[in-house]
């Protein structure tokens, strides 16, 4: 049911910098603010990047966000093993009174 | 600081209702600053919203889910659950809650539940 669509995987050695897109449309990133959590194997979400572009106290800002029209992107510099997680953009979809919406989620790896 | 931790059967069968609860500690559950939600991830799957709830009682649901799901508080026990009828196996998934403060993190779910699995099989 995923409306917002990300590559199913990327990858990096120690120390470069990973980039993450996520694809929606104009009822849902185009209208509305993108968060992004970050997943570790067997946890819940953690909040990782809200409103776009900001971070919540205590996330390294080895951590950015930015967003363009309908298309949002998450980039991790300086990559580090404990980086290795699952990271789902979310967005409010304005249609039908939402629901809200997570994309199909990017398995990160550390080479 | 806030916590959430979500409680109910791990096995429900075809056909019944799914009934969880998820109980707020180290904080109240009543501020109007905050909406609670209940989010679900099938095993080795994506994320999916179920629905929200504003202690006044307000409610959106997903409308996928919409025909199937009620959530509701009870400040007094500084809890909210979530009902889900006529499960089917598609309905096995870890249920997790989440807060979102709104004034501080519009529309992000800034504290999680730690998740329960529940499976749906006879």
């Amino acid at each position: 049911q995923s409306v917002l669509t990300q590559p199913p995987s990327a990858s990096g050695t120690p120390g470069q910098r990973v980039t993450i897109s996520c694809s929606g449309s104009s009822s849902n990133i185009g209208s509305n603010t993108v968060n992004w959590y970050q997943q570790l194997p067997g946890t819940a979400p953690k909040l990782l990047i809200y409103s776009n572009n900001q971070r919540p106290s205590g996330v390294p800002d080895r951590f950015s966000g930015s967003k363009s029209g309908t298309s949002a992107s998450l980039a991790i510099s300086g990559l580090q093993s404990e980086d290795e997680a699952d990271y789902y953009c979310a967005a409010w979809d304005d249609s039908l009174n939402g629901p809200y919406v997570f994309g199909t989620g990017t398995k990160v790896t550390v080479l | 600081q806030v916590q959430l931790q979500e409680s109910g059967p791990g096995l429900v069968k075809p056909s019944q209702t799914l009934s969880l609860t998820c109980t707020v500690s180290g904080g109240s559950i009543s501020s109007g600053s905050y909406y609670w939600s209940w989010i679900r991830q099938p095993a080795g799957k994506g994320l999916e919203w179920i629905g929200r709830i504003y202690t006044s009682g307000s409610t959106n649901y997903n409308p996928s889910l919409k025909s199937r799901v009620t959530i509701s508080v009870d400040t007094s026990k500084n809890q909210f659950s979530l009902k889900l009828s006529s499960v089917t196996a598609a309905d096995t998934a870890v249920y997790y809650c989440a807060r979102v403060w709104w004034e501080l993190y519009p529309d992000a779910f800034d504290i999680w539940g730690q998740g329960t699995m529940v499976t749906v099989s006879s």
